[in-house]
């Protein structure tokens, strides 16, 4: 079974541009999670998605930051315009319920350098 | 709010060296605790979890024992090898501010020489 999948691996960008991040989850699962993970430290949630309801997105900076989920499968995170400061790495994450004996499964995610 | 607070690292050891990182968590309700790993480029692997006191959770020979009343979830290792150098996340979910979201401490990166 395939885990979870996003794209791209790495992306190096100007300030100012626009970046879109893809993340496809485990077949089935109906959660899916964006978080942000800062160098040095754990990561923590933007947004939460249950199908392709934003159920949880208070941690999303919504001045510059976008995310959807399509009819509930894919989903893409999106930032415009980028600064400094979003150099990071961008996890995304699925489980098939949620409950307080959630178990996320986690994709490699995405490393952002904006320069 | 719910938080988790682990150890800093770097933590240097010698292989078959004994291991312990600690974790201690703040949160109401009845949370489940994890522990996530993350190898060298890598994504976060969920490597054992506990979803309720006294519960022990074992993967791999790590284990960590769900302790309400000094409210930790410590990871040990009896033995450890070079293969579980990485970084140690201790995490939790389902408190009644974290719900279902998971709330992860800062990582602790375990490095271990042969």
């Amino acid at each position: 079974e395939a885990g979870v999948v996003q794209s791209p691996r790495y992306k190096i960008i100007e300030k100012k541009q626009p970046v879109a991040f893809w993340c496809n989850p485990i077949s089935g699962h109906n959660t899916l999670y964006w978080y942000l993970q800062n160098l040095g430290q754990g990561p923590e949630l933007l947004i939460r998605y249950e199908n392709e309801e934003a159920v949880d997105d208070s941690q999303l900076p919504k001045d510059r930051f976008s995310a959807e989920r399509l009819k509930g499968v894919d989903s893409t995170l999106k930032i415009q315009p980028a600064e400094l400061g979003d150099s990071a790495v961008y996890l995304c994450a699925s489980s098939s319920r949620t409950g307080v004996n959630t178990e996320a499964f986690f994709g490699q995610g995405t490393r952002l350098t904006v320069v | 709010g719910d938080s988790v607070t682990q150890m800093e690292g770097p933590v240097t050891l010698s292989e078959e060296a004994f291991l312990t990182i600690n974790c201690t968590y703040t949160a109401t309700g009845y949370p489940s605790l994890f522990w996530y790993v993350q190898y060298p480029g890598e994504g976060l692997q969920l490597l054992l979890k506990a979803t309720k006191a006294d519960d022990k959770g074992s993967n791999k020979g790590f284990e960590a024992t769900y302790r309400k009343e000094t409210t930790s979830f410590h990871l040990e290792k009896g033995s450890v090898q070079v293969s579980d150098s990485a970084v140690y996340f201790c995490a939790l979910s389902g408190g009644v501010s974290s719900a279902s979201k998971i709330i992860f401490g800062s990582g602790t990166r375990l490095s271990i020489r042969p």
